[in-house]
């Protein structure tokens, strides 16, 4: 089944980790997006890929960076995680020809709490 | 600038109806959308419009008037399940999605 993943689902780590949130959608889309949402607020664009290869920054790079060396994956990296980092974050994919306009798809999330 | 506007949050009844507004600025328009984002989920697709008018899928519809820079979504017969925040998101002329802050709809029995 055709489907976009996120793991882990919950993570908490302490200040001054690297971690990484791993996306992976089985769709064939070629864009793929991370937002970050805290509770009740509204998304955030932090990275997105037109697809492999690519990689652009959006309104909210948080320190974070972004890989895309194949069309299914696309991790997102803390280098050095801190409290503000805490949050929800959002993998979403698109496909411009999609029947439904090209809207985006998301992911379960990932809720990160940084101590 | 863009910019999406949007009710902060909304009270209705069970059975009843309720219409979400949704005005919007952005440099070009291809296509509106709108989303369901139960508390603590991600959000999914409920309606995507791109010509004026209204699109209807069972209890929910969707309205565009692209001259007003406008939408509404129209919820029928409220169910509780219903309570959840209402994302609006115009596709500009990047092909970028533009997001509103949603608007947090509570149903009440």
């Amino acid at each position: 089944e055709a489907d976009i993943y996120q793991t882990p689902r919950y993570l908490v780590i302490g200040t001054g980790k690297k971690i990484t949130l791993e996306c992976s959608q089985t769709m064939g889309h070629d864009k793929m997006y991370w937002y970050q949402q805290d509770p009740g607020m509204e998304l955030h664009l932090i990275h997105y890929s037109y697809g492999v290869n690519s990689t652009e920054k959006g309104d909210l790079s948080s320190e974070s960076t972004v890989s895309r060396i194949r069309t299914e994956h696309f991790p997102l990296t803390l280098e050095s995680a801190r409290p503000s980092h805490t949050s929800q974050y959002l993998c979403a994919s698109s496909d411009f020809s999609d029947s439904q306009g090209g809207g985006q798809y998301f992911g379960p999330g990932t809720r990160l709490t940084v101590t | 600038g863009q910019n999406i506007d949007q009710p902060t949050e909304m009270t209705a009844t069970e059975g009843a109806i309720v219409q979400i507004n949704c005005t919007y600025q952005t440099s070009g328009f291809n296509g509106l959308f709108w989303y369901q984002q139960h508390a603590g989920e991600a959000p999914t697709f409920l309606s995507y419009n791109v010509l004026d008018g209204l699109e209807e899928k069972g209890r929910f519809s969707s309205f565009l008037s692209r001259s007003k820079g406008y939408s509404y979504l129209l919820l029928k017969e409220l169910q509780m399940k219903d309570s959840a925040s209402y994302l609006c998101a115009v596709k500009d002329s990047n092909y970028q999605l533009i997001w509103g802050a949603g608007t947090k709809l509570i149903i009440k029995p």
